[in-house]
């Protein structure tokens, strides 16, 4: 089975400070993604990776960036916490092969900025 | 208009009932179709995943795809009060997988 790991389940920060989200995931996927998740607003796009070292802007990026320096570790870096950013965040994985491979998810973070 | 539309309910069933959980989509170019599973306080499960029109069956789960009228559905048969949770569509274009595409859900509850 496809393991994604998000390091934390539940994180409490402060306006201001620069918070790094970390997921591993142990099949060895080439793509990798970061959403976050809102009631009533479904899943958005944050930012997605599709190699190493690459990554590409989803429909939300401003506030966020992201880093790919190993093919299982993805993170995602608020650069400066607004309590806008409160939500769940979750990272996802896929191959790439000829078809679409669905993506698997971890368990999510619940990020609250105070 | 949103690509995916999904009714957010919720729907709530007793146990032993058929479930019909639906989406709607106005992209032509979605070829893959997947069903999650959400629950409580935990990340989206796949369920199903199909390619194109068609039904798929996976024990008490069958997925239907009708791609001439953009509609497909997750049909659960005998639920249980374990089915209940979020049930997310998705599709996607055959573009690598990148840009997927996800309902909003549909919460449900099974009652014992």
């Amino acid at each position: 089975d496809v393991k994604v790991t998000q390091s934390s389940r539940y994180l409490v920060k402060r306006t201001g400070e620069k918070v790094f989200l970390e997921c591993v995931q142990d099949m060895d996927h080439e793509n990798m993604f970061w959403y976050r998740q809102d009631p009533g607003l479904g899943l958005r796009l944050i930012y997605f990776s599709y190699d190493v070292k690459m990554k590409e802007k989803g429909d939300i990026p401003e506030g966020y960036s992201v880093s790919r320096e190993k093919k299982e570790r993805f993170s995602l870096i608020l650069e400066s916490a607004s309590t806008n950013q409160t939500s769940m965040y979750l990272c996802a994985s896929s191959q790439t092969t000829v078809e679409d491979q669905p993506q698997h998810f971890g368990d999510g973070t619940r990020l609250s900025i105070l | 208009q949103k690509e995916v539309e999904q009714d957010p309910g919720p729907l709530s069933v007793p146990e032993g009932a058929i479930v019909s959980l639906n989406c709607t989509y106005s992209n032509s170019a979605f070829q893959y179709f997947m069903w999650y599973r959400q629950y409580s306080r935990k990340g989206p499960e796949l369920l199903m995943y199909t390619y194109s029109s068609g039904n798929k069956e996976d024990g008490r789960f069958t997925a239907q795809v009708d791609k001439s009228s953009k509609y497909i559905s997750l049909f659960i048969r005998d639920s249980q009060p374990s089915d209940s949770a979020t049930y997310l569509c998705a599709m996607s274009g055959g573009t690598g997988g990148f840009k997927t595409i996800f309902g909003a859900g549909t919460r449900l509850f099974v009652k014992a």
